[in-house]
C-alpha cells in the first residue's frame, strides 16, 4: 500500500516570510499525482496545489509552488509572503489511492 | 451548488448503538470515500467505493461498514458504537483519480461516543 509522510507535526513562520512544508510517498506507481490540501479552523478541505507525476515541471499557483523530486519520492510545498490566512493545516495526498499524510499544523506569526 | 453534503454534523451515540451517515454528492461522481480524523493521524481511509453497487476495505476499517446503492450516496454505518470510534468524519468524491482532479470533501461530521 501507498504510504504518505508528513514529519513536521507543526511550523512556523513570520508574516511575508517563506515556509516550506515537507512530504514524502511511497510507491510502485508510475503515472500519479501529488496534492496539497489545507484545512483551516472551518475544517473545510481546500485544494491547494496539484503535481502530476509525469510532468518534470513543478507546479506554481501563485504564492504556492512545489518542490517535487520523483527519484527520491519528495513532495515538498513552498508558501511565499505568508499571510495570516495561510495559517491551518496542510495535508499532503496522494492519488489514486486517495491517501493522506498526518498533515501539518502552520502557524504564522504577525 | 451543493457539492458534498454529509449528514449530520454533529452527533453523540452512547456505547453499543448504531447508526448511519450520509454523503451525498451532486457532481456525478464515480469514487467516494469515507475518512476519519483524529489529532495527530490525518484522514485515514476507512471504506471506499469506485462506483455504484461497490465499495472496498481502506486502511482502518474494522467497525463500519458501507453500502452506495445509488451512485450519488454513500452510507458509513457503525453497528455498534465505541468510544474509539469518536472523531471528525469526512466524505470525499472525485471522478476518476486517475485524472488529474481534485477530491471535493463534505463539511465533515463531528462524532462523540460516550
Amino acid at each position: 500500500a501507498q504510504t504518505v509522510t508528513q514529519s513536521q507535526p507543526e511550523m512556523s513562520v513570520q508574516e511575508a516570510e517563506t515556509v516550506t512544508l515537507s512530504c514524502t510517498y511511497d510507491t510502485s506507481e508510475s503515472d500519479y499525482y501529488l496534492f496539497w490540501y489545507k484545512q483551516p479552523p472551518s475544517r473545510q478541505m481546500i485544494l491547494v496545489i496539484r503535481q502530476e507525476a509525469y510532468k518534470q515541471q513543478n507546479a506554481t499557483e501563485n504564492r504556492f509552488s512545489v518542490n517535487f523530486q520523483k527519484a527520491a519520492k519528495s513532495f515538498s510545498l513552498k508558501i511565499s509572503d505568508s499571510q495570516l490566512g495561510d495559517a491551518a493545516m496542510y495535508f499532503c495526498a496522494f492519488s489514486p489511492d486517495m491517501r493522506f499524510g498526518a498533515g501539518t499544523r502552520l502557524t504564522v506569526k504577525p | 451548488n451543493a457539492g458534498v453534503t454529509q449528514t449530520p454534523k454533529f452527533r453523540v451515540l452512547k456505547t453499543g448503538q448504531s447508526m448511519t451517515l450520509l454523503c451525498a454528492q451532486d457532481m456525478n461522481h464515480e469514487y467516494m470515500y469515507w475518512y476519519r480524523q483524529d489529532p495527530g493521524m490525518g484522514l485515514r481511509l476507512i471504506h471506499y467505493s469506485v462506483g455504484e453497487g461497490t465499495t472496498a476495505k481502506g486502511e482502518v476499517p474494522d467497525g463500519y461498514n458501507v453500502s452506495r446503492l445509488k451512485k450519488q450516496n454513500f452510507l458509513l454505518g457503525l453497528e455498534s458504537a465505541a468510544p474509539s470510534q469518536t472523531s471528525v468524519y469526512f466524505c470525499a468524491s472525485t471522478t476518476t483519480p486517475s485524472m488529474n482532479t481534485e477530491a471535493f470533501f463534505g463539511q465533515g461530521t463531528r462524532l462523540t461516543v460516550v
